[in-house]
This record gives structure tokens, C-alpha cells and sequence, in this order.
């Protein structure tokens, strides 16, 4: 257990809807990490939080937001959703305070299925 | 753009086998390069290497990175059942905030 939670596990939409995953970093992390996994692409950076401010910016489309809140946890809001969003969203964090020079702890991430 | 190539993409062996997995990278900067398995859900970690030529052991799995010629590679000797996963390589670079990783391998053994 890597101590980072990422709600729901599973969900299931249609296409043209709207999504939001939640993620609670380990105790004492300030850095939140988005990513997307699908079988083609492998793991892709999306974006990423410190302390609640926007720190970098992946490959992440004009209809996927995120956000990090006061008490550290982020959510990332996914709209107007396609077919080929389909994948598996994971949230990572880290205790660094800017660039990411070492471990990122996984959650178990949030399986999206988009029908 | 930063560049993390692994190969082979899947891999099928006996247990007991030696395996070696092979990750290339080009990146601006480079920091340190990382190595993660992920068997159902989340990546877990496997090793951090910065310097070349230092081989990072853990039991069975062993790592060194060239950083002249820009790979890494993750050695898996005796393998068993529970090695099967995917193993997954990551760049970090001073240009960039996030890991850069590639592909993936998929390594099965079978018994």
C-alpha cells in the first residue's frame, strides 16, 4: 500500500459526460501527479500539482482539467468524454518540492470506461 | 521532446530463466533514470540510478545505467512465477517536473 488513494476504482459512462477522480497523496506529500495509462500509449504525464498551484503540464487535452485543494488532495474533472478516453488514470505523489528527482508513489488508480 | 524506448515490448520465459530487460533514453538534462514494476495496478518502485556504471542490486533484480550511450538495463536472474509483470522505465530530466516513461515490457514466466 503506497498510501496515495484514488476514488473510484471503477466507472463506467457514456460518451459526452463528465467525470471527476479524486486523489489523497501520502501524508505529508505536496506534489500530486496525473497520469493516463492506455494498452497503446503507455503511461502518459498529464499533470501535475505542488501545494495547490499548477506545476507542469503534460499531454493533457483542452477538455481535462485538475485541481489541488488546501488539504492537499486533487481531483482531476474529465468532460465531454470520447470513446478513446478509456483508460486507466493514475495519481501519484511525492514529498519534493518542485521537480520530480526521485520515487513517485502510485495509487491504485481509476479505471474509466467510456461507452 | 524527451525519448524513453524499452524493449523488448513483451517477453515469455521459463522460471528459472535470466532476463534482460533494455530501456534508452534521450533527454535534455538528464537527472536520474528509475525502474518500476507493476504487476496488477500500481507502479511500484524497483530502483533509482544516477550514475554510470553503479549497478543497484535487490535480490534477484539488478540495474546499471550507461549514461554514454544512454540506456539502462534491469536484470532479472532465477526467475519465478511472481516476476511476471510489466516493468517500466522512467527519465527524469532538470528541463522537466514529471517522469518521462516509456512503453513498458511485458514479461510473463511460466512455470
Amino acid at each position: 500500500d503506497s498510501g496515495v488513494t484514488q476514488t473510484p476504482k471503477h466507472l463506467i459512462t457514456a460518451t459526452g459526460q463528465r467525470v471527476t477522480l479524486r486523489c489523497s497523496p501520502r501524508s505529508g506529500d505536496l506534489s500530486v501527479y496525473w497520469y493516463q495509462q492506455s494498452l497503446d500509449q503507455g503511461l502518459q504525464f498529464l499533470i501535475q500539482y505542488y501545494n495547490g498551484e499548477e506545476r507542469a503540464k503534460g499531454n493533457i487535452l483542452e477538455r481535462f482539467s485538475a485541481q489541488q485543494f488546501p488539504d492537499l488532495h486533487s481531483e482531476l474533472n474529465l468532460s465531454s468524454l470520447e470513446l478513446g478516453d478509456s483508460a486507466l488514470y493514475f495519481c501519484a505523489s511525492s514529498p519534493t518540492s518542485g521537480r520530480a528527482s526521485g520515487e513517485l508513489f502510485f495509487g491504485e488508480g481509476s479505471r474509466l470506461t467510456v461507452l | 521532446e524527451d525519448k524513453v524506448v524499452q524493449s523488448p515490448l513483451s517477453l515469455v520465459v521459463h522460471e528459472g530463466d535470466t532476463v534482460t530487460l533494455n530501456c534508452s533514453y534521450e533527454v535534455t538534462n538528464f537527472r536520474s533514470l528509475l525502474w518500476y514494476k507493476q504487476e496488477k495496478k500500481a507502479p511500484t518502485f524497483l530502483f533509482m540510478l544516477t550514475s554510470s556504471g553503479i549497478e543497484k542490486k535487490s535480490g534477484r533484480l539488478s540495474s546499471i545505467l550507461d549514461k554514454k550511450e544512454l540506456f539502462s538495463i534491469l536484470n532479472i536472474t532465477a526467475t519465478q512465477t511472481g516476476d511476471s509483470a510489466i516493468y517500466l522505465c522512467a527519465v527524469n530530466s532538470n528541463s522537466g517536473y514529471a517522469l518521462n516513461f516509456g512503453k513498458g515490457t511485458s514479461l510473463l514466466v511460466t512455470p
